[in-house]
């Protein structure tokens, strides 16, 4: 079984442009969930889809979107990119409906965004 | 809300030595508990999983945690340490979302030959 597949891996842009990173789940998964890794930060949430639908959102700032297509697969999307945006985005997905107690996250190489 | 603290941003140890990575929640629901790995340039492997069933948990590659509620903590454990165990671990709480975890700070592991 193929695992999470990110795309793509290292994206550079520049102040105030907007970026959009994919995020493949494993198949049959329907959950698919965003973090944010900085060194400062750390591993932070910034939203999970199920079924087409935001469950669950962290606390950032409308400028972080996403949403999810009907074959589960994902896309986040930041706009108006800051240097403080630069950080790796991981994506996990799991079977998204037996509980959170019972759910596994799996998560993708991440994609590295550099804001110049 | 949930936390969790992880004890120490880099350990250190000696191949053949005994790991172990310290790990300290909060929690206002019964938590569930997780250790992950990251290696270079990569994601994250999820190691093991509290979720109450024992307090005794094993995983992958050998490392084993212990659920202390009386401590609030978890901590992460392998009775002998190789080169290849050398990478970031992360100590992780849940609640009751789907798919939001709350990261402890990483722990970066060292092995010396």
């Amino acid at each position: 079984k193929a695992g999470v597949t990110q795309t793509p891996r290292y994206l550079i842009k520049t102040r105030g442009q907007q970026v959009t990173l994919s995020c493949s789940p494993i198949s049959g998964h329907r959950s698919v969930s965003w973090y944010q890794q900085t060194p400062g930060q750390g591993l932070q949430f910034l939203f999970e889809y199920f079924s087409e639908t935001q469950r669950n959102k962290g606390n950032f700032p409308g400028r972080f979107s996403g949403r999810q297509f009907s074959n589960s697969r994902s896309e986040m999307n930041v706009s108006t990119l800051e240097l403080g945006d630069s950080a790796l985005y991981l994506c996990a997905s799991s079977l998204g409906d037996r509980g959170p107690a019972n759910e596994k996250l799996f998560f993708g190489s991440g994609t590295q965004l550099s804001v110049l | 809300a949930q936390s969790v603290t992880q004890l120490g941003s880099h350990v250190s140890v000696s191949e053949g030595a005994l790991v172990l990575l310290r790990c300290n929640y909060s929690s206002s629901v019964p938590p569930y508990l997780f250790w992950y790995v990251q290696y270079p340039n990569q994601g994250l492997q999820l190691l093991l999983k509290y979720t109450s069933a024992a307090t005794l948990v094993k995983g992958i590659n050998g490392f084993e945690a212990e659920f202390k509620k009386s401590e609030t903590s978890f901590h992460l454990t392998k009775p002998s340490a190789h080169m290849s165990d050398a990478a970031e671990y992360f100590c992780a709480v849940s609640g009751t979302s789907y798919g939001k975890l709350t990261f402890g700070q990483g722990t970066i592991l060292t092995v010396h030959p």
